[in-house]
C-alpha cells in the first residue's frame, strides 16, 4: 500500500532563518507531488506542483522554492523566512495517470517569529 | 480555466439535523469534483469523488453529494449530523491532467 511521510510536524523559526520541509512517498511510483500551504480563513493554496524529477511547477511567486531529487521525494525551502510564510503546509500526492484522488500527508504547522 | 466557490465558511447544525455543505464548480470540461475532509491539525481525507457515471455519489461516513450539471453544483449532504462530524471540509475540482483546485473550506460545528 501507499504511504506519504512529511516532517516535522510541527516547526517553530526566527524570521529570516532558512527552511527547509520534506516529503516522502512509499509504495508507489512516478506521483504527482504537491505542495500546499492553509492560511487561517484561507483555505489550501497550492505552491508548487511536480510531474517527474526536477519538474516543478510554481503557482504563488514568493519566498519558497521547492525541489524533487528523486521520484518520490518533494522537498519544500526557504533562504530567509518571512512572518507571512506562518501557516500549515501539506504535501500530497496523486497518481499521474489519472490525476484522481489527492493523499495527504499529515502536514506540518510552521510559526515564523 | 477551473474553480470552486464554498458558499458560508462556518455552518452550524444541531446533533441529529441534516447537514447541507455548499458548492460551484466553474470548469471549461466536464469536471472530475471531490470532497475532503479536515480534522484539527491534520491532513485532509477523501470523503466521495465524482468522476463520471452515477450523479449521486455516497463516500465515507453517511455523506453523499449530487453533481448537477445544470447548476454547477456538487453540493455534500447528510441526513443526521453526528458530533464526530465536526471538521472543516473542502470542495475541489480537477480534470484529466489539470491540477487540483480547492474551495475556501466549511467548517462544520455540530451543536449538542
Amino acid at each position: 500500500s501507499q504511504t506519504i511521510h512529511q516532517w516535522p510536524a510541527t516547526l517553530v523559526q526566527p524570521v529570516g532563518s532558512p527552511l527547509s520541509l520534506e516529503c516522502t512517498v512509499e509504495g508507489t511510483s512516478n506521483p504527482n507531488l504537491y505542495w500546499y500551504r492553509q492560511a487561517a480563513g484561507r483555505g489550501l493554496q497550492l505552491l508548487f506542483y511536480s510531474v517527474g524529477i526536477g519538474q516543478i511547477s510554481s503557482e504563488v511567486p514568493q519566498n519558497l522554492s521547492a525541489s524533487r531529487p528523486q521520484d518520490r521525494q518533494f522537498i519544500l525551502s526557504s533562504k530567509k523566512l518571512l512572518l507571512s510564510d506562518s501557516g500549515f503546509y501539506l504535501c500530497a500526492w496523486n497518481w499521474a495517470a489519472t490525476n484522481e484522488k489527492l493523499f495527504f500527508g499529515s502536514g506540518t504547522q510552521l510559526s515564523v517569529l | 480555466a477551473q474553480s470552486v466557490t464554498q458558499l458560508g465558511s462556518h455552518v452550524s447544525v444541531s446533533e441529529g439535523a441534516l447537514v447541507l455543505l455548499r458548492c460551484n464548480y466553474s470548469s471549461s470540461v466536464p469536471p472530475y469534483l471531490f470532497w475532503y475532509v479536515q480534522y484539527p491539525n491534520q491532513g485532509l481525507q477523501l470523503l466521495l469523488k465524482y468522476t463520471t457515471g452515477a450523479t449521486l455519489v455516497k463516500g465515507i461516513n453517511g455523506f453523499e453529494a449530487e453533481f448537477k450539471k445544470s447548476e454547477t453544483s456538487f453540493h455534500l449532504t447528510k441526513p443526521s449530523a453526528h458530533m464526530s462530524d465536526a471538521a472543516e471540509y473542502f470542495c475541489a475540482v480537477s480534470r484529466g491532467y489539470q491540477k487540483v483546485t480547492f474551495g475556501t473550506g466549511t467548517k462544520l460545528q455540530v451543536i449538542p
